[in-house]
């Protein structure tokens, strides 16, 4: 079965610093999402990646899906308490476009003053 | 975009009761799914709510323990039945159209004591 690594599993970053999260695969990525999730609550879509070296920005948030779309990373820059929380990496492992994803393990960012 | 809302936010119920969980989304899906994220874990899906016909159940979860029904393409229900602590866990109703964005809901926060 698909199993996507995130790393680190938790983050502890000094407000104002930049920062990244990974996302690794042992096989192709057809998709790759990232979400947020407060805690307790529902999760909020940030990107959708799709094509190998594709890269999306929103805001201070930056995510690439690498050429061999095995791995995908997720930036932000100059962190503000407003980024804290769990970033979940979900994948889609067909082509078909129409089934479940698959999601990694989790990172919990912290951000201190 | 999906918006979707769920009920009830959360619910705190004894062991061996059950509770229904509804969903419901304000444009026609044609996928949808109910995951659940038990305490400090990733998301686990239960099944692909499907219209119509019986829902598609992963390894692990059964229809007599989580029934679900999908009676157009705009509602859900998940039901939690015979309720233990250790069916205490988030559940998150989600939504997607073919080759675009998988939306979540807010999430139910249940507690069985």
């Amino acid at each position: 079965s698909q199993e996507l690594e995130q790393s680190p599993q938790s983050l502890i970053v000094q407000e104002g610093k930049n920062l990244t999260i990974n996302c690794t695969s042992s096989k192709t990525l057809y998709g790759l999402y990232w979400y947020k999730q407060k805690y307790g609550e529902g999760l909020i879509f940030l990107m959708m990646l799709q094509k190998g070296g594709e890269e999306k920005s929103h805001e201070k948030i930056t995510a690439k899906l690498d050429e061999k779309k095995q791995q995908s990373s997720l930036h932000i820059t100059a962190s503000q308490p407003s980024h804290a929380g769990i970033y979940l990496c979900g994948a889609d492992v067909s082509n078909f476009g129409n089934e479940k994803l698959t999601f990694g393990t989790g990172t919990r960012l912290t951000i201190i003053p | 975009s999906a918006v979707i809302s769920q009920k009830p936010s959360r619910d705190i119920c004894q062991r061996g009761t059950s509770l229904t969980i509804q969903c419901q989304v304000d444009s026609q899906v044609t996928m949808m799914f109910w995951y659940r994220q038990q305490p400090g874990q990733s998301l686990t899906l239960i099944a692909t709510a499907n219209q119509g016909s019986e829902a598609t159940y992963e390894s692990g979860f059964v229809i007599d323990k989580f029934p679900i029904s999908r009676p157009n393409l705009t509602f859900s229900t998940l039901t939690v039945s015979n309720m233990s602590p250790e069916d205490s866990s988030i559940y998150l109703c989600s939504v997607r159209r073919p080759y675009n964005e998988q939306f979540f809901g807010p999430g139910t926060r249940l507690t069985v004591l």
